[in-house]
């Protein structure tokens, strides 16, 4: 299986200022058809996930333009430009290019 | 809007039975490919099972032979027959859907336990 590798594990971060999270693949997640099946998704306290970002960089639709999704291959991030108190919760990255999916194993974005 | 409900969990003994079921709203289900994602309490997210729309399915292998996922067109409904539950199977199961995990139910939980 392919193994997603998220850091770190938590981030404390100040309201207003930027958050970064990485997410590492233990092989490649461009699939045959050329996409790169790679989504990021939020947690928050007592929530079900909700997905923020598609194949990468597409967000969905309602989420806030502070977020973004970048990388390509093995390597992709999840960048928040200024933390809003809303923003706390788990995230996720997962890939659906390689069977099974898999996901990461979550950071913890808290306020500090 | 799209809504997707999860009933059917609760307390079960080791070695028993639960068929959880999960009614979609506002998308049609067979149209769509559909799983099941849970999550242990206090961990992370585990994929489970898939139904794609032309009925093909596929179980993670922790489950592979006591779990099955299938669907009632009729009901724009979506299923997960889990049998010889364990202990290790105690989490909040997700139905997920609408391409690409894009949708999830609020999730509903199974426990394990004598």
């Amino acid at each position: 299986d392919v193994v997603m590798t998220q850091s770190p594990l938590s981030l404390p971060v100040t309201l207003g200022q930027p958050a970064s999270i990485s997410c590492r693949s233990s092989q490649s997640l461009v699939y045959s058809d050329g996409n790169t099946y790679l989504n990021w998704f939020q947690q928050r306290p007592g929530q079900s996930p909700r997905r923020l970002i598609y194949k990468v960089s597409n967000r969905d639709s309602g989420v806030p333009d502070r977020f973004s999704g970048s990388g390509s291959g093995t390597d992709f991030t999840l960048k928040i430009s200024r933390v809003e108190a809303e923003d706390v919760g788990v995230y996720y990255c997962m890939q659906g290019t390689h069977w099974p999916p898999t996901f990461g194993g979550g950071t913890k974005v808290e306020i500090k | 809007e799209v809504q997707l409900v999860e009933t059917g969990g609760g307390l079960i003994q080791p070695g028993g039975s639960l068929r959880l079921s999960c009614a979609a709203s506002g998308f049609t289900v067979s149209t769509n490919y559909m799983s099941w994602v849970r999550q242990a309490p206090g961990k992370g997210l585990e994929w489970v099972s898939v139904i794609y729309s032309g009925g093909s399915t596929f179980h993670a292998d922790s489950v592979k032979g006591r779990f099955t996922i299938s669907r009632d067109n009729s009901k724009n409904t979506l299923y997960l027959q889990m049998n010889s539950l364990r202990a290790e199977d105690t989490a909040v199961y997700f139905c997920t859907g609408g391409g690409d995990y894009g949708y999830w139910g609020q999730g509903i939980l199974v426990t394990v336990s004598s």
